[in-house]
């Protein structure tokens, strides 16, 4: 029941926009999203919480479509510290309790 | 400073010889977890625990053991560790499991040959 992200890799020029989608075929109740540099931690970008709301983060923004089951990552006018592997993490309802289940990532290399 | 540490930070051992990754926070933290990295399979978690006492399996617990007996302290135990357990490991904790930020150790590299 892992989400899943795509594309599952982009390469970007610096300044271009990129978009990551996470999909899941269970109910949501939120949807987190993380960044985790080559040989880092991953590390915390943004939570969207059920409603469809849009938050951002530096130029980095993302919205939740709650009907749709679907997140989106909006990268605007890349820089080169945006490269990295992009986790989304969907909160689920398994067993129970409410579990965060992370997605493959998306790989974004941005070139000079 | 906030933070989550683990250790060892790289450990290369032998099949079945019992090993103990750390895992502390120093944030009150009420949730902790562990999760396991490898190359294209994400993050996939293997433990986690609500509170003091209060542990409960993830998507990969098989292989491994946990206690969680104090709130700053999550330690990651493989009992009898197999080449098939070589992988990337990270510690996290939070405010509480949802709608809640995840702060990542820095991540502790195992090799069972």
């Amino acid at each position: 029941q892992q989400p899943v992200q795509s594309p599952q890799a982009v390469i970007l020029r610096e300044g271009e926009d990129a978009v990551i989608n996470c999909s899941s075929s269970k109910a949501l109740y939120s949807v987190h999203w993380y960044r985790q540099k080559h040989g880092e931690a991953p590390v915390f970008l943004m939570i969207l919480l059920k409603g469809g709301e849009q938050k951002g983060h530096e130029k980095i923004s993302a919205s939740f479509n709650e009907k749709k089951q679907q997140s989106s990552l909006y990268l605007t006018a890349s820089q080169l510290s945006y490269s990295g592997t992009y986790f989304c993490g969907t909160e689920i309802l398994k067993g129970g309790s409410e579990k965060l289940v992370f997605g493959k990532g998306t790989k974004l290399t941005v070139n000079p | 400073e906030a933070q989550v540490t683990q250790n060892p930070r790289y450990l290369i051992t032998v099949t079945g010889k019992k090993l103990t990754v750390t895992c502390s926070q120093n944030m009150n933290h009420e949730y902790m977890s562990w999760y396991r990295q490898d190359p294209g399979l994400g993050l996939r978690q293997i433990y986690y625990s609500m509170n003091v006492e209060v542990t409960d399996k993830g998507d990969v617990p098989e292989g491994y053991k946990v206690s969680r007996k104090e709130k700053r302290n999550f330690p990651l135990i493989l009992e009898s560790p197999s080449p098939n357990q070589t992988s990337l490991y990270f510690c996290a904790s939070a405010l509480s499991q949802g709608f809640s930020e995840q702060y990542f150790g820095p991540g502790t590299r195992l090799t069972v040959t």
